[in-house]
């Protein structure tokens, strides 16, 4: 079955790190461009950053720009997400999305960030 | 970078034809794409490009763009059509499709 699966989401205190993994199977991850979307709650979707297939282009939210790190994995199939210095406002259900060029055409169920004293 | 603006609500009764809009500078280059999001779910493309739908989208979702406007339109909504809809572009340096619009609430009475 082609899909993505995040983990790693959970309750970390203000200026805590966390990382947060997306496991991608059924598909050839290592040819895909991949991103990272995030939805506080009640609110809209907002795009966290971007990784090109081979890792070697990387943008990022100018709100998490300094603070947040992508990554991937081919080998193991794996997009990382590896958050420091973490706010209130980044608290938020995080998305891993396969980028077609076109569209982000497949979607994880999403993990859930908490950030709270 | 720019953005993309929604109306935040519509209401179609059923059967009926509702066209979402979407508005920004980015559309006059790029085309949108289309998301509905449902209470609790992930977001699942339902339109995108030019003139896409993806395998298992209902072809009552169609989507249009003229200047700087594009739209999402559902022809004979169903009680399910009811979701959020986004838009979704890429951004004016054109590196990345990191642009999302605020999102229009889609109700079916």
């Amino acid at each position: 079955e082609v899909q993505l699966v995040e983990s790693g989401g959970g309750l970390v205190q203000p200026g805590g790190s966390l990382r947060v993994s997306c496991a991608a199977s059924g598909f050839i991850f290592s040819i895909y461009e991949m991103n990272w979307v995030r939805q506080a709650p009640g609110k809209g979707l907002e795009w966290v950053s971007y990784i090109s297939s081979s890792g070697d282009t990387i943008h990022y939210a100018d709100s998490v720009k300094g603070r947040f790190t992508i990554s991937r994995d081919n080998a193991k199939n794996s997009l990382y997400l590896h958050m420091n210095s973490l706010r209130a406002e980044d608290t938020a259900v995080y998305y891993c999305a396969r980028d077609s060029r076109e569209s982000f055409d497949l979607w994880g169920q999403g993990t859930i960030v908490t950030v709270s004293s | 970078s720019s953005e993309l603006t929604q109306d935040p609500a519509v209401s179609v009764a059923l059967g009926q034809t509702v066209r979402i809009t979407c508005q920004g500078d980015s559309l006059r280059i790029y085309y949108a794409n289309w998301y509905q999001q449902k209470p609790g779910q992930a977001p699942v493309l339902v339109f995108y490009g030019k003139n896409n739908r993806p395998s298992g989208i209902p072809d009552r979702f169609s989507g249009s763009s003229s200047r700087n406007t594009a739209s999402l339109t559902i022809a004979g909504a169903q009680a399910e059509d009811e979701a959020d809809y986004y838009c979704n572009s890429r951004d004016s340096s054109g590196d990345h499709l990191g642009l999302f619009g605020t999102g229009t609430k889609v109700t079916v009475l």
